[in-house]
């Protein structure tokens, strides 16, 4: 059975720093390129991030460009989320998620970040 | 970017009923467009992709059709565990978009 199980999640100040994480199981990790979207309350889904499946290449929404940094570790078959200079408007619930090939074919439970003084 | 607007915002349907939810691309996206169901508090669930093939494990009664900016999703004989909000995307361009969402409520 496919799990994501993300973490790391939590209430920070703006401009503070926090790093997400997700544990993937039940599926051949490395061989699948991975994403992180995001929904603030009661808004909708947002692609946030897009790792390849070795790491290698990164892409990111022109949101958090500069500020966020995506990466893995296939040893450990979890990936991570480095999100810096934070925002109240980065307020959201934090979801990985496994690429089906170009659509979203499982996703964690998220994992709720709260940006606010 | 590509925007995706969906219709109507909420659908109030009875039990057993069709639902007809509706997706339009601001441009072509081919047959690159998803489908994902998201009950209260729990996570999106993957329900179509390629614009018409369903998911593992997805109930027949969910189908999808269309191709290029026009797309629907067709829930027949609505089930109670069917009511939530539906969502379309698009993976054809970058950066990849959801639409804003259609809520099937219990009429």
């Amino acid at each position: 059975e496919v799990q994501l199980v993300e973490s790391g999640g939590g209430l920070v100040q703006p401009g503070g720093s926090l790093r997400l994480s997700c544990a993937a199981s039940g599926f051949t990790f490395s061989s699948y390129w991975m994403h992180w979207v995001r929904q603030a309350p009661g808004k909708g889904l947002v692609w946030v991030s897009r790792i390849n499946s070795d790491g290698s290449s990164t892409r990111y929404a022109d949101s958090v460009k500069g500020r966020f940094t995506f990466s893995r570790d296939n040893a450990k078959n979890t990936l991570y989320l480095q999100m810096n200079s934070l925002r109240a408007e980065d307020t959201a619930v934090y979801y990985c998620v496994c690429d089906g090939g170009g659509y979203y074919s499982f996703w964690g439970q998220g994992t709720l970040v709260t940006v606010s003084s | 970017e590509i925007v995706l607007t969906q219709s109507p915002a909420t659908l109030s349907v009875s039990p057993g009923e069709r639902a007809t939810l509706s997706c339009r691309a601001s441009q072509s996206v081919s047959s690159n467009l998803a489908w994902y169901q998201q009950k209260p508090g729990q996570a999106p669930r993957l329900l179509v992709y390629g614009a018409s093939s369903r998911a593992t494990g997805i109930p027949a009664r969910f189908s999808g059709s269309g191709s290029g900016t026009e797309f629907t999703l067709t829930i027949t004989s609505l089930q109670s565990e069917d009511f939530a909000v539906y969502y379309c995307q698009q993976y054809n361009n970058w950066p990849k978009t959801f639409g804003q969402g259609t809520k099937v409520e219990i009429k």
